[in-house]
C-alpha cells in the first residue's frame, strides 16, 4: 500500500527556520517525483515544486523559487520542505503528494496519492 | 502562466446530476485531472486524464474535455459527495509546470 505520512503540526515565530518531512513507504521511492502543494486557511491548491530523490532534481514554481527549499535523503525515503526565515504568510496545510505520469499521445502529470497535511502556523 | 477558472460554487439536490466545469485556453489539448477534498483532509484523485477514474472511485464520477471547458461530472449525487473539487493541468510550455483551477464547493441541498 502506497502512504506518504507527513510529520505533525509546527507552531514557529516570524524569522525562524523550519523544516518539515513526508516518508514514503509500499512503493520504490526514488522511481517517483514527489511534489509539495500550499494550501492557505480558506484557500485553493497551489504547486510549490518537485523533487525526483532518485537524483535530487528539483524544479519549483516561480511563486516559490528562493522562498522554500526542497530536499531529498533517498536512503530513508523521506522527502522535505524548509524554511530559513518564516513570515506569518507561511501559515498554511502543506501537502506532499506523489507523481505519477501517463503517456498516451502525450505525457501528463498528475498526484495520485497524498499525505495527509502538515499545518504551519507562523504567529508571533 | 497558465490560468483554471471553475465556479466558486455548485449546489444540488440528492440523486440529481452535479457539472463542474473548469475552463481555460485550449484546455482540450491538455489532459486534465481532478481532485475531491473534504473538510479537514487532503485531497483525493477522482478522475484523472479528462475521464479516467483509478480504482476504488465510483463510475458516478466522470470526465470530458473539449475545446476551452473540462467538465467533472457527478451522477445520482450523496450527500457525501459535498466537498471541494479542483481540476488541475500539468503544461511543459507554462511556468508553474502544474496549475490547479480555483476550485468548487459542491453543496448536496
Amino acid at each position: 500500500e502506497v502512504q506518504l505520512v507527513q510529520s505533525g503540526a509546527e507552531v514557529k515565530k516570524p524569522g525562524e527556520s523550519l523544516k518539515i518531512s513526508c516518508k514514503g513507504s509500499g512503493y520504490s521511492f526514488t522511481s517517483y517525483w514527489i511534489g509539495w502543494v500550499r494550501q492557505m486557511p480558506g484557500k485553493g491548491l497551489e504547486w510549490m515544486g518537485i523533487i525526483y530523490p532518485g537524483d535530487s532534481d528539483t524544479r519549483y514554481s516561480p511563486s516559490f523559487q528562493g522562498q522554500v527549499t526542497i530536499s531529498a535523503d533517498k536512503s530513508i525515503s523521506t522527502a522535505y520542505l524548509q524554511w530559513s526565515s518564516l513570515k506569518a504568510s507561511d501559515t498554511a496545510m502543506y501537502y506532499c503528494a506523489r507523481v505519477r505520469i501517463v503517456v498516451v499521445v502525450a505525457a501528463t502529470y498528475y498526484f495520485d496519492y497524498w499525505g495527509q497535511g502538515t499545518l504551519v502556523t507562523v504567529s508571533s | 502562466s497558465y490560468v483554471l477558472t471553475q465556479p466558486p460554487s455548485v449546489s444540488v439536490a440528492p440523486g440529481q446530476t452535479a457539472r463542474i466545469t473548469c475552463g481555460g485556453n485550449n484546455i482540450g489539448s491538455k489532459s486534465v485531472h481532478w481532485y475531491q477534498q473534504k473538510p479537514g483532509q487532503a485531497p483525493v484523485l477522482v478522475v484523472y486524464d479528462d475521464s479516467d477514474r483509478p480504482s476504488g472511485i465510483p463510475e458516478r464520477f466522470s470526465g470530458s474535455n473539449s475545446g476551452n471547458t473540462a467538465t467533472l461530472t457527478i451522477s445520482r449525487v450523496e450527500a457525501g459527495d459535498e466537498a471541494d473539487y479542483y481540476c488541475q493541468v500539468w503544461d511543459s510550455s507554462s511556468d508553474p509546470l502544474y496549475v490547479f483551477g480555483t476550485g468548487t464547493k459542491v453543496t448536496v441541498l
